[in-house]
C-alpha cells in the first residue's frame, strides 16, 4: 500500500528566510507526487506536480521541489518565505497523472513565518 | 483555472438531523467527483469516487449508508451526513476531475452539536 510521511508536523521559519518541507514516500510503482497548500478553513491549492522527465519541479508561489528517487523523496523548497506562505502544506501520491484523483495524502506541516 | 464550488462553507446541526453538502464544478464538466475528509489537525482522508450516473465507491471503513453520494449530473455531486452525530464534525472536501485536470473545492466545516 502507498504512504506518504512528513516529518516535520511544524516548521517556524522567518521572513526572508529558506524553507525546505521533507516529504517521503512508499509506492510500488512509478509515483505521481503532488503538493498543496491548504490556507486556514480553505481548501486545497495545487502548487506542484511531478510525473516524469526533470526531477527539479517549478511551482506556483516561487515553490519548487525535487525528485529523488534513490531517497523515496520529493522535498518542497522556496529560497525566500513571505508572510503570506504561512499555512498548511500537504504532500501526496496518487496512481496516476491527474491532479486531485484518488490521492494518498502526508499528515501535512504547519508553516509558521514570524516577522 | 477550473472554479469548483461547495456549499455551505460552514454549517451547524443537531445531534440526529442530516446535512447536505454540495459540489458544483461551475465551468467544466466533472466525469468524477472524489470527497475527502479532514479531522483537525490531521491530514486528508479520502472517503468515496463518485462517476456521474453510477454509485460510488466508498473506501474501507467509509459507511455508505452513512454518507450517502448522489453525482446525478456532470457538475453535481452531494454529500449528505445521516443522522449526525458529534463524531461526525470534520471539514469535508471535494475534487471534481473534468477534462483539464482536477480541482478542490473549498471545503464545508460541519459542527454536529
Amino acid at each position: 500500500a502507498q504512504s506518504v510521511t512528513q516529518p516535520d508536523i511544524h516548521i517556524t521559519v522567518s521572513e526572508g528566510a529558506s524553507l525546505e518541507l521533507r516529504c517521503n514516500y512508499s509506492y510500488g510503482a512509478t509515483p505521481y507526487l503532488f503538493w498543496y497548500v491548504q490556507s486556514p478553513g480553505q481548501g486545497l491549492q495545487l502548487l506542484l506536480k511531478y510525473f516524469s522527465g526533470d526531477t527539479l519541479v517549478q511551482g506556483i508561489k516561487g515553490f519548487e521541489a525535487e525528485f529523488k528517487r534513490s531517497q523515496s523523496s520529493f522535498n518542497l523548497r522556496k529560497p525566500s518565505v513571505h508572510w503570506s506562505d504561512a499555512a498548511e502544506y500537504f504532500c501526496a501520491v496518487g496512481r496516476i497523472k491527474a491532479a486531485g484523483n484518488k490521492l494518498t495524502f502526508g499528515g501535512g506541516t504547519r508553516v509558521l513565518v514570524k516577522p | 483555472g477550473a472554479v469548483v464550488s461547495q456549499h455551505p462553507s460552514w454549517v451547524i446541526c443537531k445531534s440526529g438531523t442530516s446535512v447536505k453538502i454540495e459540489c458544483r464544478s461551475l465551468d467544466f464538466q466533472a466525469t468524477t467527483m472524489f470527497w475527502y475528509r479532514q479531522f483537525p489537525k490531521q491530514s486528508l482522508m479520502l472517503m468515496a469516487t463518485s462517476n456521474e450516473g453510477s454509485k460510488a465507491t466508498y473506501e474501507q471503513g467509509v459507511e455508505k449508508d452513512k454518507f450517502l453520494i448522489n453525482h446525478a449530473s456532470l457538475t453535481l455531486s452531494t454529500l449528505t451526513v445521516t443522522s449526525a452525530h458529534p463524531e461526525d464534525s470534520s471539514f469535508y472536501i471535494c475534487s471534481a476531475r473534468g477534462s483539464g485536470g482536477a480541482f478542490f473545492g473549498q471545503g464545508t466545516r460541519l459542527t454536529v452539536v
